[in-house]
């Protein structure tokens, strides 16, 4: 089963909008969750990471907001550009372990 | 350039044929591992090696093998591949276990098993 959920699969944001992905998750043992962007015909790359000890965090128009008690946490693009359109997954692991779990992965498209 | 490359690209092939997706970094990175992206699934672990000749089984193992002799390569076998492994693989590598390292991808490698 999936142990972390992401929602919504797919998102149309007009630009200048923000654009807002969910995930949730299962593990209470998971410490570490990023957020990964993929272009198409790219890997996923590394956007921004946020550990359980802080409940925001920010690099320019991307902020990750982290509730622990829920077992969620988010991703929010401010001021969405068309150049932002990929598909992002978030993560989950333990800082410990060896395993990265994905989400199912939302694809944005930021219209102009 | 640090990257981590994957071959070929592009495979369409048919069950039972055997056939090795390579993968090679050059960040000299202890971890590597391959992932299968499938859509609405995301990217599932397959397998993930620790280092040179230390490896363990991911997510979804079946079907798959895995060697690591050298550090900088970690190619993906598919001794018997059959069509329910058509996907979208990926190999990534980071410096070193756990501890949030991030992992950088390859660029991917799309089979199609006839």
């Amino acid at each position: 089963q999936q142990q972390v959920k992401q929602s919504p699969q797919s998102l149309i944001v007009q630009k200048g909008g923000i654009s807002i992905i969910n995930c949730a998750y299962e593990n209470t043992a998971f410490d570490y969750f990023p957020w990964y962007q993929q272009f198409p015909g790219k890997g996923p790359a590394l956007l921004i990471a946020i550990r359980p000890d802080v409940s925001e965090k920010k690099e320019g128009r991307f902020t990750i907001s982290f509730n622990k008690s829920a077992k969620q946490f988010s991703l929010h693009i401010m001021d969405s550009q068309p150049g932002d359109s990929a598909t992002y997954f978030c993560a989950a692991s333990e800082t410990s372990g060896s395993r990265l779990t994905f989400g199912e992965g939302t694809q944005l498209t930021v219209n102009p | 350039e640090a990257q981590v490359t994957q071959n070929p690209r592009y495979l369409i092939t048919v069950t039972g044929k055997k056939l090795t997706v390579t993968c090679s970094q050059n960040m000299n990175h202890e971890y590597m591992s391959w992932y299968r992206q499938d859509p609405g699934l995301g990217l599932r672990q397959i397998y993930y090696s620790m280092n040179v000749e230390v490896t363990d089984k991911g997510d979804v193992p079946e079907g798959y093998k895995v060697s690591r002799k050298e550090k900088r390569n970690f190619p993906l076998i598919l001794e018997s591949p059959s069509p329910n492994q058509t996907s979208l693989y990926f190999c990534a590598s980071s410096l070193y276990r756990g501890k949030g390292q991030p992992q950088h991808f390859g660029d991917g490698t799309r089979l199609s098993i006839l």
